[in-house]
């Protein structure tokens, strides 16, 4: 079955510091695969997807990530972490082998960015 | 455009209690979903539907029903409510039946205790 590990439960990164963090997945093809934010309060919000093609994604609000095949990786990174980035992030990875493809999310990575 | 609300946000319930969580989008998607967001777990499927008058099992049913008479409305129901139901549960939409590939629309939450 496919799976998604965010390895990092938690992250602190001081404002203006660059950031990533870290997705493992489990897929035998290739993958369709998805960041997303969680706001305190409020519900996901995707950030970016990875379908095929260019293996560097462009996001909403600076984000990108890098598709590693041989990794098996999904990495979100920023260069330049806002106080306004503490959140929680979800690494997702389509599961489009079952009769209903569903989206298997990962355990999460919270966000604390410190002044 | 609202997008996808959910009513109640919070709630409390007693043991063997019922009530009924309200999804409402105004996208015109076809595809809606509850989950359910536990700590160290990631979201988990609750329930789908593939249209009006459609529903159908995720990974974790046990416990609720759900009905989408209207299709802009998805409904998720406990019938008697148990401490292991305590969660945060989202409601997410898409405009097609390709969750493993579309952008997932989701609500604020509603955050249920039961004690």
């Amino acid at each position: 079955a496919q799976s998604v590990t965010q390895p990092d439960i938690h992250i602190t990164v001081s404002e203006g510091a660059s950031l990533e963090l870290r997705c493992n997945y489990s897929y035998g093809a290739t993958p369709y695969l998805f960041w997303y934010v969680q706001s305190p309060g409020q519900g996901l919000q995707l950030l970016l997807k990875y379908f095929s093609g260019d293996t560097l994604v462009q996001g909403i609000k600076g984000f990108e990530a890098e598709f590693k095949r041989s990794q098996s990786s999904f990495n979100l990174r920023k260069p330049s972490v806002h106080w306004s980035d503490a959140a929680e992030y979800f690494c997702a990875v389509g599961d489009l082998d079952t009769g209903f493809q569903k989206l298997v999310f990962g355990t999460g990575t919270r966000l604390l960015v410190s002044p | 455009n609202a997008g996808v609300t959910q009513t109640p946000k919070f709630r409390v319930l007693k043991t063997g209690q019922s009530m009924t969580l309200l999804c409402a989008q105004d996208m015109n998607h076809e595809y809606m979903y509850w989950y359910r967001q536990d700590p160290g777990m990631g979201l988990r499927l609750i329930h789908y539907s593939v249209g009006e008058g459609t529903t159908a099992k995720g990974e974790v049913p046990d416990g609720y029903n759900v009905s989408r008479l209207k299709k802009q409305n998805f409904l998720l129901g406990l019938e008697s409510a148990a401490p292991s139901q305590t969660s945060v549960y989202f409601c997410a939409s898409t405009t097609s039946g390709r969750p493993g590939r579309d952008t997932q629309y989701f609500g604020p939450g509603t955050r249920l205790t039961v004690l």
